[in-house]
């Protein structure tokens, strides 16, 4: 079993949407958990970091389930500029290199 | 603002040639990292470095090597190249977590390196 899986979509969505993405990680262990967002051609950049009580930053939403060991994102009406891939990261308790699953592809379309 | 620097954007070698990619980060970051990321396979961890002269093997440290013997660099050694390396390279950099941060990864642009 991969350590961190997600749908490497494409998910298509109009802008206004909203849409949700879900990761699932192996490590029980796991105690930190981020979402990344990571542009065409650029690198990634930490867009917020995962809560065990869930964390909301404008219009996005953030997840932990431990007990059923997935994380998710949620954004609310979907600009142009949420185009990009994003990554759900996670790190072990002890260990401080992180674990990145491959990425969900969001287009927002006009 | 923190800032990464990478060297090289773009890259075009030979099979076997030595190849040294180079890093710098400007926030006295003790954490620093090098990764791959290619097409369905996402980032892979090579090499990272908890402070100077030190090293820890990631997940896929075959064929490569880094040095760090200076705290603001980081660099990333290819040996003898193989076109099995021709990749996007991004070097990134951090504070411990703990009571110093979160552990948020700063990201270089990436060196895209392509072995002929």
């Amino acid at each position: 079993r991969k350590e961190v899986e997600q749908d490497p979509g494409p998910f298509n969505v109009p802008e206004g949407a909203t849409v949700a993405f879900n990761c699932t990680y192996s490590n029980s262990a796991s105690q930190s958990f981020f979402w990344y967002r990571q542009d065409c051609r650029k690198e990634p950049k930490l867009l917020m970091s995962v809560y065990s009580s869930g964390n909301e930053d404008g219009r996005f939403t953030a997840q932990l389930n431990r007990a059923s060991q997935y994380i998710s994102l949620l954004i609310r009406d979907s600009k142009l500029s949420d185009s990009a891939t994003y990554l759900c990261v996670v790190r072990a308790s002890g260990y401080s290199t992180l674990t990145f699953g491959k990425g969900t592809m969001l287009l927002v379309s006009p | 603002d923190v800032k990464v620097t990478q060297s090289s954007r773009y890259l075009v070698k030979r099979t076997g040639e030595k190849v040294f990619l180079e890093c710098v980060q400007d926030m006295d970051h003790e954490n620093m990292f090098w990764y791959r990321q290619d097409p369905g396979l996402g980032l892979r961890l090579i090499y990272f470095s908890y402070d100077v002269k030190m090293k820890e093997k990631g997940d896929i440290p075959e064929g490569y090597s880094v040095s760090r013997e200076k705290k603001e660099r980081f660099s990333l050694i290819l040996e003898s190249a193989s076109t099995n390396q021709t990749s996007m390279y991004l070097c990134a950099s951090s504070l411990p977590q703990g009571s110093l941060g979160t552990g948020e990864l700063f990201f270089g642009e990436g060196s895209r390196l392509t072995v002929l």
